[in-house]
């Protein structure tokens, strides 16, 4: 079945550092990606999505490449602020039907002043 | 707020008793759905309506637990005979073609079972 792999947490970064989480699916089809945040005791919120190969998604300084060719998914920061810190789901939803999101583990995003 | 709206939002109770977590969607959002997280994990999906039919149902979800929407609008999920293993935050979403089938979520309902 589908299923979304994402890189092992925690991750800490200092103020200002270089953000990569990665981010790797296996799907049947031509999936959408996605990726959200949750903040310490709260729900999800969609950070950026991508919907067809190459797409590239942004938002709030974030950036990831839907990569078909590598499967690939990654989450990108040039410039992390302490605000950022939080986790981050992978998840991806297959074409048609319930469009359900399968979730990656997440990863703990810890940004130091 | 016109968000995903989840109650109650934190629910303590003793193994063995009912309990029951209700979900108001966005307006207008004709999809449901309810998925469960525990700490450490992703979400995982539980069930999905499409106005008021259920039309899917995760393994995950056994007998012990029920959901619906009578009316295609709010959605309830009961867990019967709670059992520690239960212990999660249930989360609920909505979306609709309308929003590019982008699914919201609430702030979760967490559930702690002693």
């Amino acid at each position: 079945g589908d299923s979304v792999t994402q890189m092992e947490g925690p991750v800490t970064l200092s103020e200002e550092a270089f953000l990569t989480i990665n981010c790797t699916y296996t799907a049947t089809g031509y999936p959408s990606l996605f990726w959200y945040v949750q903040y310490p005791g709260e729900g999800l919120q969609l950070l950026l999505k991508a919907t067809k190969a190459d797409d590239k998604g942004s938002n709030k300084g974030f950036e990831a490449t839907y990569r078909k060719e590598t499967t690939s998914f990654h989450l990108e920061k040039g410039s992390v602020q302490v605000s950022d810190s939080a986790v981050y789901f992978c998840a991806l939803s297959s074409q048609g039907g319930s469009e359900k999101l399968v979730f990656g583990k997440g990863t703990k995003l810890t940004v130091n002043p | 707020d016109t968000g995903v709206s989840q109650d109650p939002r934190h629910k303590i109770t003793k193994r063995g008793q009912n309990v029951t977590f209700r979900c108001d969607p966005i307006s207008e959002h004709n999809r449901l759905y309810w998925y469960r997280q525990t700490l450490g994990q992703g979400p995982e999906f539980l069930t999905y309506f499409q106005n008021e039919a259920q039309l899917e149902k995760s393994r995950l979800l056994s007998d012990r637990f029920s959901a619906e929407r009578p009316k295609g609008s709010f959605s309830t999920l009961e867990i019967q005979r709670t059992e520690q293993g239960d212990s999660a935050m249930y989360l609920c979403a909505s979306s609709s073609q309308l929003s590019g089938n982008t699914i919201y979520f609430g702030e979760g309902s967490w559930l702690t079972v002693v």
